[in-house]
Formats: C-alpha cells, sequence, structure tokens
C-alpha cells in the first residue's frame, strides 16, 4: 500500500531533550515535506526537500531541522524542544514540487 | 500577503444532499489548487486537484470548480454521506515552485443523518 508513514505518533517530552520524528515513504517520490499544524494558524511548512541531499526552510523553520540522506526518509529533529513546539505534525510527499502532496498521520507532540 | 480562505467555518448539511464547500484565494499567479480532507485524528486526506488552465474537474462524487477572474474555488459532493463529515481545506501552490502548499483555515462539514 502506497503510504506515508510518521513514527512516533504521540510523544511526550520535556523541554531541552532533543528528539526525532521520522517520515518514510513507500511511493519513491523525489519532494518530501513537514508541516505543522496549530489552531487558528492551520498547516505552516517547517522544512522541504526536493531530492536526495537538498533541503530548504519552509515558513517556520526555527528550532528544527531536518536530513535527506535517502530518497525515502525525511526525519524531522528538535535539538532542543521548547514548549511552543508543541503542536501536530505532518509529513508529506509528492512525485515532484508541482504535484500533490500525501500525508502521512500526523504527530502530536506536547513539549512541557 | 497571501492567503487562502473559506468563507464559511462550517457547513451542516442533509445526509443526500448536495454540499459546496467554497474559497476564495488572493495570489492570482497561483496556478495549482488542491482540495484536502481531514478526519479527526488524520492526516489531510488527497481529495482532487485542478490546474489553472481548467475551469471544472470531476472526481467520484466529487467537482472542483475554478473561477480564476474572481480568485474563486469550490468543492462540490455529491449526494453527502455521515462518511464525507470532516473538516475540508483548499490548498494553492502560491507558484513559488518551492512546492509549498498554503492552506486555507478548513470548514467543518457536519453531514445530518
Amino acid at each position: 500500500e502506497a503510504q506515508v508513514t510518521q513514527n512516533p505518533r504521540y510523544l511526550i517530552t520535556v523541554t531541552g531533550k532533543k528528539l526525532t520524528v521520522t517520515c518514510s515513504q513507500n511511493m519513491n517520490h523525489e519532494y518530501m515535506s513537514w508541516y505543522r499544524q496549530d489552531p487558528g494558524l492551520g498547516l505552516r511548512q517547517i522544512y522541504y526537500s526536493m531530492n536526495v541531499e537538498v533541503t530548504d526552510k519552509g515558513d517556520v523553520p526555527e528550532g528544527y531541522k531536518v536530513s535527506r540522506k535517502e530518497k525515502r526518509n525525511f526525519p524531522l529533529i528538535l535539538e532542543s524542544p521548547s514548549p511552543n513546539q508543541t503542536s501536530l505534525y505532518f509529513c508529506a510527499s509528492s512525485a515532484d514540487s508541482r504535484g500533490a502532496q500525501y500525508f502521512g498521520p500526523g504527530t502530536r507532540l506536547l513539549v512541557l | 500577503g497571501e492567503s487562502v480562505g473559506l468563507h464559511l467555518p462550517t457547513l451542516s448539511v442533509q445526509e443526500g444532499d448536495n454540499s459546496i464547500i467554497n474559497c476564495a484565494y488572493s495570489n492570482s499567479a497561483s496556478d495549482y489548487f488542491i482540495w484536502y480532507k481531514q478526519e479527526s485524528g488524520k492526516g489531510p486526506q488527497f481529495i482532487i486537484d485542478i490546474r489553472s488552465n481548467m475551469d471544472k474537474r470531476q472526481g467520484q462524487r466529487v467537482t472542483v470548480l475554478l473561477n480564476k477572474t474572481v480568485k474563486h474555488l469550490s468543492l462540490q459532493i455529491a449526494a453527502t454521506q455521515p462518511g464525507d463529515s470532516a473538516v475540508y481545506f483548499c490548498a494553492e501552490d502560491g507558484s513559488s515552485n518551492t512546492g509549498k502548499l498554503i492552506f486555507g483555515q478548513g470548514t467543518t462539514l457536519q453531514v445530518k443523518p
């Protein structure tokens, strides 16, 4: 089944404790992206990747890092999480930057 | 700045009726639009898309209409079913070529049995 998977689905952590949210797609898509969804603010792009080893900032990249060492994986790294990073995170992928993006199931993060 | 907005935060319809969800966009250079459905606890699910060289596109029970003159997008759902209850988002590509989608705030569709 063609899909985008994320892990973990739920995470509670404390301020400053580094964490990684993994994202994987099995559709051989070139383009991958991370979004966060917050009430009243909608979905906002954090980082995106046009292809392997090519990443760039979206609208809200502060406090996040990403890497794209392989085509299928696009992990989101929070080096020192803070409470304002409490949010619902979605990974998405598409064949290229001009096509429909397919979203993962989401990761709900709470930073205490 | 650019924004994508939906006219109504909540739409309530009777099961079996047709639903129309509207969206206004402000970036006249956008040339690709997508409708997503998001059910509670799930990620946005692709419904249908349309490029700016078209004004109508049909899928299974859904139709998207694009009016570039007034920068308006709509999603029509035929014979609405309880399973259609969800939040619906329109998104535009903003013509940035970065793949970034600009999302509206969403319309909650409630289907009454």
